[in-house]
Formats: structure tokens, C-alpha cells, sequence
């Protein structure tokens, strides 16, 4: 079946600092790919939507040059929060989309951020 | 643009009692529908989809679904649940066209009670 690799799966740094966090599909091609944040007890918040090869559209209020987001490949999305802030603490959670007609979406396994 | 809501937030349960989670989309469009569990310390899983056809959908470990469109509605159903379904559940829909964004409800928490 369809599986999305995310790493790493969980991560600490310093405020003022960069975070890099991949998205891979390991056995399909992703055409699209979505990134969310879950904030504790809560659901999932859609930050944006990246395409292969092309600018990833950001949902409202999220911040475009804070969360760099870079869709390289059909295999490959990354999420860099930069200068990360202890507010940017949370867990960041990618889908990605196969190219197929069904509309199968897969989710990786999360990554919790905690900014000090 | 498209919204989900779910109701209830937190719902205890004793095992062997029947369960129906409740969700509500809003889209003037043709949509897909989807409920996702993710189980303590882990991510998220899909249960089952609705894109066309027959509303009353069966997805995994005894899971079913119906879509009422009239209702807006797409209600998560098992006749009797075990301990091992404690969870939180999300509804979700995206519109139906191709690389659409999927929009969550806000969750449900389920505990069942052994």
C-alpha cells in the first residue's frame, strides 16, 4: 500500500533557529502534497499545498516566509519553519496525494516540534 | 469554501455499545468524505471514503458510514465497540476535483470503557 515517510519524528531547537522536516512518498508518486499543524487535543490544521515543481499555496494567516515549503520531486516535500519561535512548538503532519484517480490521500507519521 | 463539523467532542462508551459520531459538511458542491482514526501515539489512518455511489459505506475493523445528502450529513456507525477503538476520529471532505485540499472537523474523542 501507500506509505509516507516523514522525518525526522520528532525534533528540539533552539529559538532562532531552522527546521527542516521531509515528506517522502517511498512506493507512489505524489502529485500534490499538504502539510498540516495539530496543536494538543485539537484537529488538524491545513497550513498549505505544494505541487511538484511549483509554489506551494498557503492557506490564510499562514505565514509564507516562515514556513518555506519546497516540492523538488514527486517523492520529496519539505517544511523548513524558519527562525522557529517557542509559539511554532507543534506538531506538523504531511499527505501526500497519489497521482492515481481514486484521490488517495496517505499521511506520514508526524513530526513534534518543540522550540526552547 | 468547505467546513466540516463534528459535535461531539468527547463520547464514553462501555464496550459492546453501539456508536454513531456525528459530522456535517458544508459545500455546495459535489464532495468526498472521509473519517480518519488516529489511536493514541499515532498517525493518522483511514477508515473509509465515500466518493460516489452506494451512501452506506463499509470501511475497516467494522466500521460503516452513511452519506445523506439532504442532511449534509456522513455519520460514522459501529454496532458494538471494543475497548480497542478508544481514539480520537476526524471527519473530513474535500471538494470533487482533483488535487483538492482535505479540510478536518475538529475531532472526536472516543473512550470506551472495558
Amino acid at each position: 500500500g501507500a506509505v509516507v515517510s516523514q522525518h525526522p519524528s520528532w525534533v528540539i531547537c533552539k529559538s532562532g533557529t531552522s527546521v527542516k522536516i521531509e515528506c517522502r512518498s517511498l512506493d507512489f508518486q505524489a502529485t500534490t502534497m499538504f502539510w498540516y499543524r495539530q496543536f494538543p487535543k485539537q484537529s488538524l490544521m491545513l497550513m498549505a499545498t505544494s505541487n511538484e515543481g511549483s509554489k506551494a499555496t498557503y492557506e490564510q494567516g499562514v505565514e509564507k516566509d516562515k514556513f518555506l515549503i519546497n516540492h523538488a520531486s514527486l517523492t520529496l516535500s519539505t517544511l523548513t519553519v524558519t527562525s522557529a519561535h517557542p509559539e511554532d512548538s507543534s506538531f506538523y503532519i504531511c499527505s501526500a496525494r497519489r497521482g492515481d484517480g481514486d484521490y488517495g490521500y496517505t499521511f506520514g507519521s508526524g513530526t513534534r516540534l518543540t522550540v526552547v | 469554501a468547505q467546513s466540516v463539523s463534528q459535535h461531539n467532542h468527547h463520547v464514553i462508551l462501555s464496550e459492546a455499545a453501539s456508536l454513531e459520531l456525528g459530522c456535517n459538511y458544508s459545500y455546495g458542491g459535489t464532495v468526498n468524505l472521509f473519517w480518519y482514526v488516529q489511536y493514541p501515539g499515532q498517525h493518522l489512518q483511514l477508515l473509509l471514503k465515500y466518493f460516489s455511489g452506494d451512501p452506506l459505506v463499509k470501511g475497516i475493523k467494522g466500521f460503516e458510514a452513511e452519506f445523506i445528502k439532504s442532511k449534509f450529513s456522513f455519520n460514522l456507525r459501529k454496532p458494538s465497540v471494543q475497548w480497542s477503538d478508544t481514539a480520537e476520529y476526524f471527519c473530513a471532505v474535500n471538494a470533487s476535483s482533483s488535487a483538492s485540499k482535505i479540510i478536518f472537523g475538529s475531532g472526536t474523542r472516543l473512550s470506551i470503557r472495558p
